[in-house]
């Protein structure tokens, strides 16, 4: 099975500094990446995603992440902070061409301090 | 408005009634999943389908039962709800090809 690994479960950042949410997964095969939202009392928005191509991948409101084949990882990163972007945050996988199976990581509450 | 609803919204029951989570989408969508959220465990997958009358396990499919004799719904059956299924319930559907997948609004379930 297919795991994913989000190192830390809580992280706090400045308003306007970088945030960096890590997301490792473990598979012998390059699978499809994902990060999405989840604002207090919702459902999970996606943010953005990786299939194929170019290895950076931006999402909306201002958030990319990299896919780095060699280290497994697919961390989300946006330049400066804003106070709505205070949520949760999900990685998840799903191994190419197996249909609807995904594997999510447990989550990472993103905190701003004004 | 393109969505995926699910009803209730939030159900109190007690152990062993069976009850019926029920999940619509409005996107012609041929793949849909059932999820659980737990504190500290992230989303798990239950079961997913892939298209009218084909569905599989996904992680945690124990406890729980799913059909799909509609291409809109995707209903979750707890047959003997038990207080380890206290949870909170995400329903998702995606197009074949698409990878995106369109979250429901949750359905949190307390059995007592």
């Amino acid at each position: 099975a297919q795991s994913v690994t989000q190192l830390g479960s809580h992280v706090s950042v400045s308003e306007g500094a970088l945030v960096l949410l890590r997301c490792n997964y473990s598979s012998s095969v390059p699978p499809y990446l994902f990060w999405y939202v989840q604002y207090p009392n919702q459902g999970l928005q996606l943010l953005l995603k990786y299939t194929t191509g170019a290895t950076l991948v931006k999402g909306i409101n201002g958030f990319e992440a990299e896919f780095k084949k060699s280290e497994t990882s697919f961390h989300l990163t946006k330049p400066s902070a804003h106070m709505s972007d205070a949520a949760e945050y999900f990685c998840a996988v799903r191994k190419a061409n197996t249909g609807n199976q995904f594997y999510f990581g447990t989550g990472t509450s993103l905190t701003v301090i004004p | 408005e393109a969505q995926v609803t699910q009803n209730p919204r939030y159900l109190i029951t007690v152990t062993g009634k069976k009850l019926t989570v029920t999940c619509s989408q409005n996107m012609n969508h041929e793949y849909m999943s059932w999820y659980r959220q737990d504190p500290g465990l992230g989303l798990r997958q239950i079961y997913y389908s892939m298209n009218v009358e084909v569905t599989d396990k996904g992680d945690v499919p124990e406890g729980y039962k799913v059909s799909r004799k509609e291409k809109r719904n995707f209903p979750l059956i707890l047959e003997s709800p038990s207080p380890n299924q206290t949870s909170l319930y995400f329903c998702a559907s995606s197009s074949l090809g698409s990878e995106t997948q369109y979250f429901g609004p949750g359905t949190r379930l307390l059995v007592l």
